[in-house]
């Protein structure tokens, strides 16, 4: 598939599990983001990463532990999640010196 | 520190009406606004950015720095354009630059 890809589309987890979301592009990016999004907030920026060093960490709970081992590829580890963390979760990507951001169809958590 | 503030969570219009979707910004630099835009059941996906000052599916923006606003306009609705809006404000340059996102207008386009 082209454009950013993000697996599973769907996922349910126990606040004790351990799991983690991917995001794949093959576009070329160098950057690439992980958002959140919930009900009734906007989107907001979970990581920031750009030439696969992590250039923005938004004050988000160590719960929460991203990894980039190389431009195509970006996860989010989850870990003792809590109820309120459920939310449709973005990956974005994009080149850096262009401003257009391509995002994947997201991931919806529901933990229990 | 940035926000984009977008007043209407709802807004719902008749076909062939006009439409105005409001954004404003706060941010001490130099803006570069985007409106990205959300249809049923597919991904987030840019709409169109001040810096392209271009229209894009009858829609067109305006960036107006003494209002600090970026006005998301359509003269005449179609019902293909109902879906979410997002008004967004990049910071940080595009080095790795980060995307800023107003909570999103859901606009319905009646028949």
């Amino acid at each position: 598939e082209t454009g950013v890809t993000q697996t599973p589309r769907h996922l349910v987890m126990g606040m004790t599990n351990k799991k983690s979301l991917k995001c794949e592009q093959h576009l070329g990016h160098n950057a690439m983001y992980w958002y959140k999004q919930s009900a009734k907030k906007p989107l907001e920026l979970m990581f920031v990463y750009s030439l696969e060093e992590r250039v923005e960490n938004n004050s988000v709970p160590s719960r929460f532990s991203p990894e980039c081992p190389n431009s195509s590829h970006l996860f989010l580890h989850l870990h003792t999640l809590q109820p309120e963390d459920s939310a449709l979760y973005l990956c974005a990507s994009r080149r850096t010196g262009n401003t257009e951001a391509f995002f994947g169809q997201g991931t919806r958590l529901t933990v229990v | 520190a940035q926000r984009v503030t977008q007043p209407e969570k709802l807004l719902s219009v008749f076909k062939g009406a006009p439409v105005e979707l409001k954004c404003n910004y706060s941010y001490s630099g130099s803006p570069e606004l985007f409106w990205y835009v959300q249809y049923s059941r597919q991904r987030l996906q840019l709409l169109l950015r001040h810096i392209s000052r271009e229209s894009i599916k009858g829609f067109t923006a305006d960036l107006n720095k003494g209002e600090t606003s970026f006005h998301l306009k359509k003269p005449f609705a179609q019902e293909e354009d109902s879906a979410m809006y997002y008004c967004a404000l990049m910071t940080g340059g595009t080095s790795y630059g980060k995307l800023t996102f107003g909570q999103g207008t859901i606009l319905t386009v009646h028949p």
